[in-house]
């Protein structure tokens, strides 16, 4: 178990719908990081926020944005979802810029 | 951007042997090289990482060694065991090199190593 929680850990959904996934870091950690995992494309890095503030931003399409809160939880919003947008949706941790990432059980994402 | 290439793409062992694992990279500004090993429906877990000022380092079975001249790395794993079996994935990035390359992780495609007893 690395520390890092996220929910649901699984969601289904229907073509045009918005989900959000939602992560909590390990205690003491301030940077929280997005990772798409699907067959087609692996692992894909997509936002990264330390301490409330938008810090690298990978190739995350228009529809998905994420923030994080004064708690240092995160959220990933998807819009109108895709058949494509199906996968397995990662956060990890660390407690620091440059700092070892730890991730979350992930989030299995099934868009019908 | 940065490209990560992973080779072999499947890699079948026998218990106790050695299996090796090689990446290269792209960009020569990278400086941070960690290696995750993913079990069927679990999380990514680090097992090591290595930094552009180390050439080398050890952890019990696993070592990572890094070429920065050639610009490739390479996970060992020695004394192979069953449990060893999983999906390994090599990664880079530039932290700090730039303003917004903190943390942006640029893996491999993966290795699926089997061990059979």
């Amino acid at each position: 178990d690395s520390g890092v929680t996220q929910t649901p850990k699984h969601l289904i959904t229907a073509t045009g719908q918005r989900v959000t996934l939602r992560c909590s870091p390990r205690s003491g950690d301030l940077s929280v990081y997005w990772y798409q995992q699907s067959l087609d494309q692996g692992l894909q890095f997509l936002i990264h926020y330390y301490n409330g503030e938008e810090r690298a931003k990978g190739n995350i399409l228009e529809r998905f944005s994420a923030q994080q809160f004064p708690d240092l939880h995160s959220e990933l919003n998807l819009s109108s979802l895709e058949l494509g947008d199906s996968a397995l949706y990662f956060c990890a941790s660390s407690v620091a810029l440059g700092q070892e990432q730890y991730f979350g059980p992930g989030t299995r994402l099934t868009v019908t | 951007g940065e490209n990560v290439e992973q080779h072999p793409s499947t890699l079948s062992v026998q218990e106790g042997d050695s299996a090796v694992i090689k990446c290269t990279y792209s960009d020569s500004a990278s400086n941070y090289f960690p290696w995750y090993k993913q079990e069927l429906g679990k999380r990514p877990q680090l097992i090591i990482d290595i930094r552009s000022n180390v050439g080398e380092k050890k952890d019990q079975r696993i070592a990572v060694t890094l070429n920065k001249t050639a610009k490739h790395f390479s996970l060992h794993i020695t004394e192979t065991q069953p449990e060893d079996s999983a999906v390994y994935f090599c990664a880079a990035s530039k932290e700090g090199m730039t303003t917004d390359s903190w943390g942006k992780l640029q893996f491999g495609a993966g290795t699926q190593v089997v061990v059979t007893p």
